[in-house]
């Protein structure tokens, strides 16, 4: 089945650590997104993608990193930077880099500290 | 910049019917998106809407767009405890090219 493949489900840092979450996709999609999701916050936009080799910033993306080697990756890179790494990331992926076609959503990373 | 106003909970019996509310500002977005989101999961597409179409009906689902009031509502036919969960509103048009999404709705479902 296609679909997006987030891991690990629970991820854990300790002070000063870099941590990455990997997210891939079988779905041929050219746009990929990762969002983070806090409590009665919604979803806010860190990075996206819109080809291979090539990303911007979303709203919040200080003290976080991405790459974009293979059409079918989009990992992303918490850094020390991130002082309140705490949340649910999610990435998603979608035909279209307009907001005219649907976005695929993973299951989702829970990253906590230690 | 572009918003999407929801409200935060709703809670309705089981058998009712559920209607999920949604204003947006940004008069240009083509097409509209319900999300529905079950603890500790990703974001499941239920839905979407053309900007030139005022009602479309899926099984139980429903939704009504009124492009004047820029009001976007979902109505759940029916509901069943299995519904219980968060709905996202979420609006082609970002800046980025992204969708912008609500802040989710959360849907109690009592027996």
């Amino acid at each position: 089945d296609g679909g997006i493949t987030q891991s690990p489900k629970y991820l854990f840092r300790k002070e000063g650590q870099n941590v990455t979450l990997s997210c891939e996709q079988n779905l041929n999609h050219d746009a990929m997104y990762w969002y983070r999701q806090d409590p009665g916050q919604g979803l806010r936009l860190i990075y996206y993608s819109q080809i291979v080799n090539d990303f911007q910033k979303g709203d919040i993306a200080e003290g976080y990193s991405v790459s974009r080697e293979k059409k079918e990756s989009f990992p992303l890179t918490v850094t020390s930077a991130q002082k309140n790494p705490t949340a649910f990331y999610l990435c998603a992926s979608s035909g279209g880099s307009n907001g005219n076609q649907p976005q695929h959503f993973g299951d989702g990373t829970r990253l906590s500290i230690l | 910049g572009e918003d999407v106003e929801q409200s935060l909970f709703l809670s309705v019996r089981e058998g009712d019917s559920s209607v999920i509310n949604c204003t947006y500002t940004d008069s240009s977005s083509t097409y509209l998106y319900w999300y529905k989101q079950e603890p500790g999961a990703g974001l499941q597409l239920l839905t979407y809407i053309f900007s030139n179409m005022d009602m479309k009906q899926d099984q139980r689902l429903t939704v009504l767009l009124n492009k004047k009031d820029k009001h976007l509502s979902l109505r759940i036919a029916d509901t069943q405890t299995g519904d219980s969960a968060i709905y996202f509103c979420a609006i082609s048009g970002g800046s980025q090219g992204n969708l912008i999404f609500g802040k989710g709705t959360k849907l109690s479902v009592k027996p």
